[in-house]
Protein backbone atom coordinates (compact mmCIF):
# COMPACT_ATOMS: atom_id res chain seq x y z
CA UNK A 1 0.00 0.00 0.00
CA UNK A 2 1.37 3.33 -1.04
CA UNK A 3 2.02 5.77 2.03
CA UNK A 4 1.36 9.51 2.45
CA UNK A 5 2.81 11.68 -0.38
CA UNK A 6 3.25 15.21 -0.34
CA UNK A 7 4.13 17.69 -2.93
CA UNK A 8 6.00 19.35 -3.79
CA UNK A 9 9.13 18.80 -1.53
CA UNK A 10 10.86 21.56 -1.80
CA UNK A 11 9.68 25.04 -2.55
CA UNK A 12 11.15 28.36 -2.26
CA UNK A 13 9.22 31.83 -1.65
CA UNK A 14 9.91 35.44 -0.88
CA UNK A 15 8.25 37.21 1.92
CA UNK A 16 4.79 38.34 0.84
CA UNK A 17 4.14 35.47 -1.48
CA UNK A 18 1.73 32.62 -0.98
CA UNK A 19 2.43 29.00 -1.01
CA UNK A 20 -0.10 25.76 -1.60
CA UNK A 21 1.00 22.45 -0.30
CA UNK A 22 -0.67 19.00 -1.50
CA UNK A 23 -1.05 15.79 0.56
CA UNK A 24 -2.45 12.24 -0.99
CA UNK A 25 -3.26 10.19 2.04
CA UNK A 26 -3.13 6.47 2.40
CA UNK A 27 -5.74 4.96 0.44
CA UNK A 28 -8.96 4.53 2.31
CA UNK A 29 -7.44 7.07 4.92
CA UNK A 30 -10.32 9.89 5.74
CA UNK A 31 -8.85 11.96 7.93
CA UNK A 32 -6.02 14.10 7.08
CA UNK A 33 -3.82 16.19 9.48
CA UNK A 34 -0.97 18.91 8.77
CA UNK A 35 2.19 20.10 10.85
CA UNK A 36 4.51 22.35 11.14
CA UNK A 37 7.64 21.20 12.12
CA UNK A 38 10.79 24.03 12.87
CA UNK A 39 13.89 23.27 14.76
CA UNK A 40 12.91 25.64 18.02
CA UNK A 41 9.30 24.45 18.60
CA UNK A 42 9.30 21.12 16.74
CA UNK A 43 6.35 19.67 15.61
CA UNK A 44 2.95 21.40 16.08
CA UNK A 45 -0.56 21.05 14.74
CA UNK A 46 -2.30 23.09 12.26
CA UNK A 47 -5.50 21.61 10.94
CA UNK A 48 -7.41 18.48 10.51
CA UNK A 49 -10.05 17.51 8.03
CA UNK A 50 -12.54 14.66 7.92
CA UNK A 51 -14.67 14.04 4.88
CA UNK A 52 -14.03 17.70 3.57
CA UNK A 53 -14.81 19.62 7.34
CA UNK A 54 -12.04 20.88 9.81
CA UNK A 55 -12.63 19.21 12.18
CA UNK A 56 -9.91 21.03 14.40
CA UNK A 57 -7.13 23.92 14.32
CA UNK A 58 -4.36 24.19 15.79
CA UNK A 59 -3.07 28.00 17.17
CA UNK A 60 -1.87 29.60 13.51
CA UNK A 61 -3.30 32.75 12.07
CA UNK A 62 -5.85 32.93 9.55
CA UNK A 63 -2.61 33.18 6.63
CA UNK A 64 -2.62 29.72 7.04
CA UNK A 65 -5.60 27.85 5.65
CA UNK A 66 -6.66 24.08 4.15
CA UNK A 67 -9.14 22.06 2.67
CA UNK A 68 -10.16 18.40 1.37
CA UNK A 69 -11.43 16.98 -1.00
CA UNK A 70 -13.63 14.24 -1.58
CA UNK A 71 -11.36 11.64 -2.59
CA UNK A 72 -9.23 13.00 0.69
CA UNK A 73 -6.76 14.57 -0.71
CA UNK A 74 -6.37 17.97 1.23
CA UNK A 75 -4.31 21.15 0.42
CA UNK A 76 -2.89 23.81 2.80
CA UNK A 77 -2.24 26.83 1.95
CA UNK A 78 0.09 30.26 3.68
CA UNK A 79 -0.59 33.70 2.29
CA UNK A 80 1.84 36.64 3.00
CA UNK A 81 4.59 34.35 3.58
CA UNK A 82 6.76 35.48 6.36
CA UNK A 83 10.65 34.58 7.02
CA UNK A 84 8.95 32.75 10.38
CA UNK A 85 7.52 30.36 7.85
CA UNK A 86 10.14 28.79 6.74
CA UNK A 87 9.86 25.05 8.35
CA UNK A 88 8.65 21.22 7.40
CA UNK A 89 5.47 21.13 6.50
CA UNK A 90 4.28 17.32 7.40
CA UNK A 91 0.63 15.91 6.42
CA UNK A 92 -0.38 12.93 8.41
CA UNK A 93 -3.68 10.56 7.29
CA UNK A 94 -5.34 8.04 9.80
CA UNK A 95 -8.71 5.55 8.99
CA UNK A 96 -10.85 8.59 11.06
CA UNK A 97 -11.31 9.00 14.30
CA UNK A 98 -9.72 9.39 17.63
CA UNK A 99 -6.83 6.85 19.04
CA UNK A 100 -6.21 5.88 15.17
CA UNK A 101 -2.71 6.33 14.19
CA UNK A 102 -1.37 9.25 12.07
CA UNK A 103 0.74 7.80 9.46
CA UNK A 104 2.86 10.90 8.22
CA UNK A 105 4.24 11.74 4.61
CA UNK A 106 7.55 12.88 3.89
CA UNK A 107 6.79 16.81 4.26
CA UNK A 108 7.53 19.80 1.98
CA UNK A 109 10.46 21.88 3.10
CA UNK A 110 9.38 25.75 2.55
CA UNK A 111 12.18 28.32 2.70
CA UNK A 112 11.00 31.67 2.70
CA UNK A 113 13.38 34.28 1.81
CA UNK B 1 -3.26 21.97 28.41
CA UNK B 2 -1.65 18.79 26.54
CA UNK B 3 1.40 18.82 27.93
CA UNK B 4 4.72 16.30 26.75
CA UNK B 5 7.97 16.42 27.49
CA UNK B 6 10.89 14.33 26.57
CA UNK B 7 14.29 13.38 28.73
CA UNK B 8 17.07 13.50 27.57
CA UNK B 9 17.08 15.80 25.21
CA UNK B 10 20.59 14.27 23.27
CA UNK B 11 21.61 10.38 24.62
CA UNK B 12 24.69 9.36 22.38
CA UNK B 13 25.15 5.33 23.24
CA UNK B 14 27.89 2.50 22.36
CA UNK B 15 26.53 -0.13 20.18
CA UNK B 16 25.24 -2.88 22.43
CA UNK B 17 24.79 -0.32 25.69
CA UNK B 18 20.78 -0.58 26.38
CA UNK B 19 19.16 2.68 27.72
CA UNK B 20 15.60 4.05 28.06
CA UNK B 21 14.16 7.85 26.93
CA UNK B 22 11.19 9.16 28.61
CA UNK B 23 8.06 10.65 27.65
CA UNK B 24 6.19 12.91 30.86
CA UNK B 25 3.01 14.15 29.38
CA UNK B 26 -0.24 15.53 31.31
CA UNK B 27 -3.49 15.53 29.29
CA UNK B 28 -6.87 15.82 29.82
CA UNK B 29 -8.16 12.28 28.79
CA UNK B 30 -5.52 10.40 27.45
CA UNK B 31 -6.74 8.56 24.08
CA UNK B 32 -3.49 7.52 22.92
CA UNK B 33 0.08 8.46 22.96
CA UNK B 34 2.09 7.75 20.23
CA UNK B 35 5.90 6.60 19.66
CA UNK B 36 7.10 8.07 16.53
CA UNK B 37 11.11 7.85 14.80
CA UNK B 38 12.47 10.73 12.92
CA UNK B 39 15.69 10.27 10.17
CA UNK B 40 17.15 14.07 9.15
CA UNK B 41 15.02 15.33 6.12
CA UNK B 42 12.09 12.87 6.70
CA UNK B 43 8.72 12.24 7.81
CA UNK B 44 8.23 10.59 11.50
CA UNK B 45 8.26 6.98 10.69
CA UNK B 46 5.10 5.09 13.24
CA UNK B 47 6.54 2.62 15.84
CA UNK B 48 4.20 2.18 18.97
CA UNK B 49 0.15 3.26 19.95
CA UNK B 50 -0.27 2.55 23.63
CA UNK B 51 -4.13 3.30 24.79
CA UNK B 52 -3.98 2.60 28.61
CA UNK B 53 -1.86 2.16 31.72
CA UNK B 54 0.17 -0.66 32.08
CA UNK B 55 0.52 -1.09 28.50
CA UNK B 56 3.52 -2.27 26.92
CA UNK B 57 4.55 -3.28 23.06
CA UNK B 58 7.53 -4.40 21.46
CA UNK B 59 9.20 -4.27 17.96
CA UNK B 60 12.95 -6.05 17.59
CA UNK B 61 14.84 -3.93 19.84
CA UNK B 62 12.33 -1.46 21.14
CA UNK B 63 9.86 -1.34 23.97
CA UNK B 64 7.38 0.44 24.72
CA UNK B 65 5.68 0.93 28.53
CA UNK B 66 2.89 3.41 29.73
CA UNK B 67 2.17 4.42 33.11
CA UNK B 68 -0.20 6.94 33.88
CA UNK B 69 2.32 9.83 33.57
CA UNK B 70 5.04 8.98 31.97
CA UNK B 71 6.01 6.33 28.83
CA UNK B 72 9.29 4.75 28.74
CA UNK B 73 11.33 3.74 25.24
CA UNK B 74 13.54 0.75 25.92
CA UNK B 75 16.28 0.21 23.11
CA UNK B 76 17.88 -3.67 23.66
CA UNK B 77 21.51 -3.11 22.62
CA UNK B 78 20.99 -0.54 19.98
CA UNK B 79 22.76 -0.89 16.75
CA UNK B 80 24.26 2.65 15.14
CA UNK B 81 20.97 2.25 12.64
CA UNK B 82 18.81 2.80 15.48
CA UNK B 83 20.20 6.49 15.96
CA UNK B 84 17.54 8.75 14.98
CA UNK B 85 15.11 11.41 16.82
CA UNK B 86 12.35 10.04 18.73
CA UNK B 87 8.91 12.00 19.37
CA UNK B 88 6.31 10.94 22.08
CA UNK B 89 2.74 12.54 21.09
CA UNK B 90 -0.16 12.52 22.70
CA UNK B 91 -3.64 13.15 21.80
CA UNK B 92 -6.40 13.67 24.28
CA UNK B 93 -10.11 14.23 24.87
CA UNK B 94 -9.66 18.08 23.79
CA UNK B 95 -9.65 16.46 19.84
CA UNK B 96 -7.70 14.99 17.05
CA UNK B 97 -4.54 16.80 17.04
CA UNK B 98 -1.24 15.01 18.59
CA UNK B 99 0.63 17.01 21.32
CA UNK B 100 4.20 15.98 20.48
CA UNK B 101 6.93 16.94 22.58
CA UNK B 102 10.61 17.86 21.40
CA UNK B 103 12.38 14.67 20.87
CA UNK B 104 15.16 13.23 22.11
CA UNK B 105 17.78 12.87 19.55
CA UNK B 106 19.84 9.32 19.80
CA UNK B 107 23.06 8.32 18.73
CA UNK B 108 24.56 5.11 18.46
CA UNK B 109 28.33 4.40 18.22
CA UNK B 110 29.93 1.68 16.70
Amino acid sequence: KAGVTQTPRYLIKTRGQQVTLSCSPISGHRSVSWYQQTPGQGLQFLFEYFSETQRNKGNFPGRFSGRQFSNSRSEMNVSTLELGDSALYLCASSLSDHQETQYFGPGTRLLVL
Amino acid sequence: EDQVTQSPEALRLQEGESSSLNCSYTVSGLRGLFWYRQDPGKGPEFLFTLYSAGEEKEKERLKATLTKKESFLHITAPKPEDSATYLCAVQGNSGYALNFGKGTSLLVTP
